[in-house]
C-alpha cells in the first residue's frame, strides 16, 4: 500500500534542542494523526488534526495541518531523553475506505 | 482514556498451528483494525471491521481471517501459521468516521514468532 513521505528518516539531536519533522502526501486528507512508538510497543497517539490550517499543541509538541491538506508537520521543543523513539504521521480521508495511510517514520535519538 | 488491549504480548508457535490473537476495546468503538508491522515495510493493514460481523480485507489478508462477534472484540486468526507470519501484530480501534471519530488508537502489540 501507499506510504507517506516523512522526513527526516532519522535524526540525532542534543538534549534541549528543538526538533521538526514533516509528512507529505500526493493525496488530500481530512485528518492527520501523529504517533510515537517506543521499541516493542504499539504507537501512542500524540496529536490529532481535523481541519486544514489547524495548529494544535500537546505540551512540548506542536503539529499543524497544512493548508493544501497534503502535508503536516510536528515540532518538539526542548527535547529530552524520553523523546527517543519513532514518530509516525498518518493521513486519512473520510468517505473512501477510511483507512489510514502511514508515513515511513522518523527515528529520533537524543544525545545528552 | 481509550483502552485497546491485546491479550497476548509474546507468542511462539509452530509452523502449521492455528493461532488466535485477541483484541478488546472498552470505548464502544464501531471500527476495529488489525495491522502487522515489519522492519522496512511499515504498518500494513490485514483486515478491518466497520461493525459487528462485518469485515473488509486490507492490503495483505492472505493467510489470515478475522472474527467480530461482539462490538468490543476483534480476533485475528492464522489458520495455519507459517514462518513468514513472524511479526508484530497491532490491533487498533476507531469510534467511527468523521471529525474526532477519525482518531485511531492502537494496542500495545503482539509479538508472534513462528518456528
Amino acid at each position: 500500500g501507499q506510504q507517506l513521505n516523512q522526513s527526516p528518516q532519522s535524526m540525532f539531536i542534543q538534549e534541549g534542542e528543538d526538533v521538526s519533522m514533516n509528512c507529505t502526501s500526493s493525496s488530500i486528507f481530512n485528518t492527520w494523526l501523529w504517533y510515537k512508538q517506543d521499541p516493542g510497543e504499539g504507537p501512542v497517539l500524540l496529536i490529532a488534526l481535523y481541519k486544514a490550517g489547524e495548529l494544535t499543541s500537546n505540551g512540548r509538541l506542536t503539529a499543524q495541518f497544512g493548508i493544501t491538506r497534503k502535508d503536516s508537520f510536528l515540532n518538539i521543543s526542548a527535547s529530552i531523553p524520553s523523546d527517543v523513539g519513532i514518530y509516525f504521521c498518518a493521513g486519512q480521508w473520510t468517505g473512501t475506505a477510511s483507512k489510514l495511510t502511514f508515513g515511513t517514520g522518523t527515528r529520533l535519538q537524543v544525545t545528552l | 482514556d481509550v483502552k485497546v488491549t491485546q491479550s497476548s504480548r509474546y507468542l511462539v508457535k509452530r509452523t502449521g498451528e492455528k493461532v488466535f490473537l485477541e483484541c478488546v476495546q472498552d470505548m464502544d468503538h464501531e471500527n476495529m483494525f488489525w495491522y502487522r508491522q515489519d522492519p522496512g515495510l511499515g504498518l500494513r493493514l490485514i483486515y478491518f471491521s466497520y461493525d459487528v460481523k462485518m469485515k473488509e480485507k486490507g492490503d495483505i489478508p492472505e493467510g489470515y481471517s478475522v472474527s467480530r462477534e461482539k462490538k468490543e472484540r476483534f480476533s485475528l486468526i492464522l489458520e495455519s501459521a507459517s514462518t513468514n507470519q513472524t511479526s508484530m501484530y497491532l490491533c487498533a480501534s476507531r469510534l467511527d468516521e468523521g471529525g474526532d471519530g477519525n482518531t485511531i488508537y492502537f494496542g500495545e502489540g503482539s509479538w508472534l514468532t513462528v518456528v
